[in-house]
């Protein structure tokens, strides 16, 4: 499986943007960078995903390298409701459409 | 949005009893859906692939015999722990893939069945 490296841990202040960086040097020329995320007690939420391009929707922005090796997901104004387990995956294209969680980020946001 | 909804949400049973877990795709249909477990303080493993009318593929080190999937429908996985053991005490979440929908089209996930085997 390919291999994603975020840090453990991450902290934000509420209403500031937060980046929150993912490595994923192995990638291959078909996966795509999913991100997800998970707050306690839930099961994960689809954030957003892409594949070479920069990527924007309503929940967050993905800022992916032009060599692919790593990307960041950027949320504009963090609340204290972002605080949650982020997960950058590499989602295999002869996987079966299959995600292989890594360990995330846990982002904590302060008041 | 598209909802996966699971059944029980929590659920104790006794050494040795068997328990079976539901996950409905509410508003779509979904040939794929895909269990993990969660350990306290750990992230998601993938235990199998569930597809509807066929066999659930396991990944490596699940037992198929102790967690039997049937996939009977477009809208409906269940997920059965045979004779639990207080180590299969864990979060089970299931998520689905919307059918009609490309590779890579999101994971839709349910709120997971914490269960515990005393």
């Amino acid at each position: 499986d390919a291999k994603t490296t975020q840090p453990n841990s991450m902290e934000s202040n509420e209403e500031e943007p937060v980046h929150l960086p993912c490595n994923h040097s192995t990638i291959s020329g078909t996966d795509y960078i999913h991100w997800y995320r998970q707050l306690p007690s839930q099961g994960p939420e689809y954030v957003i995903h892409g594949l070479t391009s920069n990527v924007n929707n309503r929940m967050a922005s993905l800022a992916i390298a032009e060599d692919r090796k790593s990307s960041t997901l950027i949320l504009h104004r963090a609340t204290l409701r972002d605080a949650a387990v982020y997960y950058c995956i590499l989602r295999e294209a002869d996987q079966g459409g299959k995600l292989i969680f890594g360990q995330g980020t846990e982002l904590s946001v302060k008041p | 949005g598209a909802v996966v909804s699971q059944h029980p949400s929590r659920v104790i049973c006794k050494s040795g009893t068997s328990v079976k877990i539901e996950c409905r795709s509410l508003d779509f249909q979904a040939t794929t859906m895909f269990w993990y477990r969660q350990f306290p303080k750990q992230s998601l493993m993938l235990m199998a692939t569930s597809n509807e009318g066929s066999k659930a593929t396991y990944e490596q080190g699940v037992e198929k015999d102790k967690f039997l999937i049937n996939h009977a429908s477009l809208t409906l996985s269940t997920l059965t722990v045979t004779s639990a053991h207080p180590e299969d005490s864990s979060f089970y979440i299931c998520s689905a893939r919307e059918s009609p929908g490309g590779i890579n089209s999101p994971l839709h996930f349910g709120n997971g069945t914490r269960l515990t085997v005393t």
